[in-house]
């Protein structure tokens, strides 16, 4: 089976643009969340999505928003972009055995200038 | 809200040597408990986890850890290091009480270097 996939794998932006993250879970898999890595820390929760419905937040700003479409993907957006959302995003899909049990995608690198 | 801490941001074992990464959590009851592994650019590998029961948990890659109740601890072992674990090691918890859903909360992560 593949693992999550997420895309782009990089990307730059200009403070104060939009961008959109998208990732698709392992087959199977009804739950995804989203992570930010920033540098030299370790990941902080944005969001859980299962079956289109969020059902966790992170204590991120309004300017941060996902969803999940019916084929299980999901895409994480973010506005008026500040310098220090620049970081790794991560995907991390579960399901069909425990909803605990999360595995993570190679991550978006998303550089803002 | 639970928390995690890896007290040690840097250790450096030499190759062939034994090698404990610490990990110590904070939590009103029993987390549900896992190791991940990220190699540089790259994302999180599950290395091992726990939900319940024996509190020796084998994982992948020749890793265990142990569950300590009484330490609030959840170390990871491994008896003989290899070059190619060189790697950053996080522990992380979930609360399955939560109403964050299924939010993971991680440590600050401990880098692994292995000398020849």
């Amino acid at each position: 089976d593949a693992g999550v996939t997420q895309s782009p794998t990089h990307l730059i932006k200009t403070r104060g643009q939009h961008v959109t993250l998208r990732c698709s879970p392992i087959s199977g898999h009804k739950s995804v969340s989203w992570y930010q890595q920033v540098l030299g820390q370790g990941p902080q929760f944005i969001f859980q999505y299962y079956e289109k419905e969020e059902r966790g937040r992170g204590n991120f700003p309004d300017r941060f928003s996902a969803r999940q479409f019916p084929n299980y993907s999901s895409e994480l957006n973010v506005n008026a972009l500040l310098l220090g959302d620049s970081a790794l995003y991560l995907c991390a899909s579960s399901g069909r055995g425990n909803p605990y049990e999360q595995y993570f995608g190679p991550g978006t690198r998303l550089t803002v200038t | 809200a639970q928390s995690v801490t890896q007290p040690d941001i840097h250790i450096t074992v030499s190759e062939g040597a034994s090698l404990e990464l610490r990990c110590n959590y904070s939590y009103g009851a029993t987390p549900y408990l896992f190791w991940y592994v990220q190699s540089p650019g790259q994302g999180l590998q599950l290395l091992l986890k726990y939900f319940s029961g024996d509190t020796l948990v084998q994982g992948i890659k020749g890793f265990e850890a142990e569950f300590k109740r009484s330490q609030s601890s959840f170390n990871l072992r491994k008896p003989s290091v290899h070059w190619s674990d060189a790697a950053e090691y996080f522990c992380a918890v979930v609360a399955p009480t939560s109403n964050a859903g299924n939010m993971l909360t991680f440590g600050g992560g401990t880098r692994l270097m292995v000398k020849p």
